[in-house]
């Protein structure tokens, strides 16, 4: 099985503060996932990467794919309060479906 | 557009009864997952079926587990005779593309069925 580890588990900041959470695996993945799940809801996939050493940016979130593609970093700049919510990493494995971490529970405080 | 849906949102049952909880996928997509998320953990994969075949069962926890794609949409999974360890949020989620092994193929996620056994 193809672990990811993710930390830290729980996050709690101000409005207004950087973050950054992390999903570490000892396996290749062929592309990792991040995605946040808000309470009562399913996971939203927010990105994919898939080349080692990719970054990319969506808004505020600032995703890295390892260059050996074994590990994977969210950054959050300026963190607002519609930022709250579990974000999980997911890589898919060498069956049909996807591995998740446990995930960072972020809380973003006004 | 329509989303996945699932029903019911929230189920009680006393231990030892069965259950059944229905994923409506995305119209058209041909993989349906369903995963098990406990309470502080990520979704753990159960069972993938593309169209109504169910090729990958490997992660039911039990053989009081049960899925079916019958006409390939709609899905159903039972679980008999329930313990309070079945208690979790059951997740399903659809995709446009057949699964392929260790390609990414993105899913959609339903909102869950949160089933608490007594």
């Amino acid at each position: 099985t193809q672990l990811l580890e993710q930390s830290p588990q729980f996050l709690s900041i101000q409005e207004g503060e950087n973050l950054t959470v992390y999903c570490n695996s000892s396996s290749v993945f062929s592309s990792l996932q991040w995605y946040r799940q808000e309470p009562g809801e399913g996971p939203v996939l927010l990105v994919t990467v898939v080349t080692g050493g990719e970054v990319k940016k969506l808004k505020r979130l600032t995703f890295q794919f390892g260059d050996a593609r074994k590990d994977s970093s969210l950054h959050i700049t300026a963190a607002q309060p519609g930022d709250t919510g579990l974000y999980l990493c997911a890589g898919p494995n060498s069956g049909y479906a996807l591995n998740f971490g446990k995930g960072t529970s972020l809380l973003v405080t006004p | 557009g329509a989303g996945v849906s699932q029903s019911p949102r929230y189920k009680v049952a006393k231990r030892g009864q069965d259950v059944a909880l229905r994923c409506d996928p995305i119209s058209g997509h041909v993989s349906l997952f369903w995963y098990q998320q406990a309470l502080g953990q990520g979704p753990e994969f159960l069972t993938y079926f593309q169209n109504e075949a169910q090729l990958d069962k490997s992660g039911l926890p039990s053989d009081r587990f049960f899925a079916e794609r019958p006409e390939g949409s709609v899905s159903t999974l039972k679980i008999q005779r329930t313990q309070q360890e079945d208690s979790a949020v059951y997740l399903c989620a659809s995709s446009r593309l057949i699964a392929t092994g260790g390609a990414y193929n993105e899913q959609f996620f339903g909102p869950g069925t949160r089933l608490t056994v007594l």
